[in-house]
């Protein structure tokens, strides 16, 4: 069974522009999280979504939306990128929001700002 | 791949001998624990998971202990393999934050010697 798919995996920005990440969660997983991960650090939570609606949210900017498609499908969007926005971006699914059952994550998308 | 290990706390470990990650938390309210492996270029990948009204849990080679009085979790490798090579990661969620919200450790990097 595929496991959570990402793309792209790499990605070169500019400071100012916007950029779209996409994730598709494990077949039948209906939760997608989604996280940074700064070189060095551990990932930290930025958005939940469960059928289609936010549930939850960290602590980041506006500039930071996500939505969820009725295919349980995520895009995360950042607008006016900053130097500090590049970081690795990881999605995660797991198959309700509020059960004790693992995250699994993607692989990641490596965003760097210019 | 660029190294997630970076400036990270360094666990040295020779060929078949055991490992044992630490891992402190802070919150209280936690009610669920789960480590997670990194390698290089990659996600974070599932290793095992314990709840909070338990205090052990094995899996296959490793062993998680949570001690809930001192707020401390640990994961044992037994007879660590080079493949073990990664950035360990300990995870928790918060049972009162409303979503599945995982706060992440600083991680470990576990080195094996061969």
């Amino acid at each position: 069974d595929a496991g959570v798919t990402q793309s792209p995996t790499h990605l070169i920005k500019t400071r100012g522009q916007q950029v779209t990440l996409r994730c598709s969660p494990i077949s039948g997983h209906k939760s997608v999280s989604w996280y940074q991960q700064v070189l060095g650090q551990g990932p930290q939570f930025i958005f939940q979504y469960y059928e289609k609606e936010e549930r939850g949210r960290g602590n980041f900017p506006d500039r930071f939306s996500a939505r969820q498609f009725p295919n349980y499908s995520s895009e995360l969007n950042v607008n006016a990128l900053l130097l500090g926005d590049s970081a690795l971006y990881l999605c995660a699914s797991s198959l309700v929001v509020y059960s004790n059952q693992p995250q699994h994550f993607g692989d990641g998308t490596r965003l760097s700002i210019l | 791949g660029e190294s997630v290990g970076l400036h990270l706390p360094t666990l040295s470990v020779q060929e078949g001998d055991n490992s044992i990650i630490n891992c402190a938390y802070s919150n209280s309210a936690s009610d669920y624990f789960i480590w997670y492996k990194q390698e290089s270029g990659k996600g974070p990948q599932f290793i095992i998971d314990i709840r909070s009204n338990m205090d052990k849990r094995q899996g296959q080679r490793v062993t998680v202990l949570l001690n809930k009085t001192v707020k401390h979790l640990s994961l044992q490798i037994a007879a660590t393999q080079p493949g073990d090579s990664a950035v360990y990661f300990c995870a928790e969620k918060d049972s009162g934050a409303g979503s599945y919200q995982l706060t992440f450790g600083k991680g470990t990097k576990l080195s094996v010697i061969p």
